[in-house]
């Protein structure tokens, strides 16, 4: 069962615009939440991460914004450049289960020059 | 920050050979390795978790004795894919964790095989 959702599948954005990436989780026992980037032929990476104590993080041009109550948090691309091109997993995780992670479906991203 | 080097990043095979993928944590100590399975276009799906010196607990539905996991050292887990064919051709990852950062997990770069 699939326990993080991810939208949208693909996303195509213009450079400079902002880039939207939702996830919405089912465990409320999830108290860690990263986001990834991948780029084609390699392993992800770490973008950004957030704990359900706060309800927004900015690093840079990416902010993640969480709602415990709706289960749910986001992450934004300010000033999308075509470098941001790649796809993009939120996961979650339980750091008392030994931090498995689960990831969503993924997100295409595609920033037009 | 923390590195995770996989190898090889790509390998082909013929059917029925065994092919062993190595992770390797290069500047901590990975107590729990994991690997993952992802096909194109698709999310990764988690085949197993390993800790150092014990054996590694399987997802549903992963043969274990097709897919060997070892993690002898806190440096070092492999993943031997045994009497390979066509439909294990997909891309493998492998993440570590461990003495950096307690929760987060760094991945190596992927191995790509193929089996012919």
């Amino acid at each position: 069962q699939q326990q993080v959702k991810q939208s949208p599948q693909s996303l195509i954005v213009q450079k400079g615009g902002i880039s939207i990436i939702n996830c919405a989780y089912e465990n409320t026992a999830f108290d860690y939440f990263p986001w990834y980037q991948q780029f084609p032929g390699k392993g992800p990476a770490l973008l950004i991460a957030i704990r359900p104590d706060v309800s927004e993080k900015k690093e840079g041009r990416f902010t993640i914004s969480f709602n415990k109550s709706a289960k749910q948090f986001s992450l934004h691309i300010m000033d999308s450049q075509p470098g941001d091109s790649a796809t993009y997993f939120c996961a979650a995780t339980q750091e008392t289960s030994g931090s498995r992670l689960t990831f969503g479906e993924g997100t295409q991203l595609t920033v037009n020059p | 920050g923390a590195v995770v080097s996989q190898h090889p990043s790509w390998v082909i095979c013929k059917s029925g050979t065994s092919v062993k993928i190595e992770c390797r944590s290069l500047d901590f100590q990975a107590t729990t390795m994991f690997w993952y399975r992802q096909f194109p276009k698709q999310s990764l799906m988690l085949m197993a978790t390993s800790n150092e010196g014990s054996k590694a607990t399987y997802e549903q539905g992963v043969e274990k004795d097709k897919f060997l996991i070892n993690h002898a050292s806190l440096t070092l887990s492999t993943l031997t894919v045994t009497s390979a064919h066509p439909e294990d051709s997909s891309f493998y990852i492998c993440s570590a964790m461990g003495t950096v950062r307690d929760t987060e997990a760094f991945f190596g770069q992927g191995t790509r095989l193929t089996v012919v």
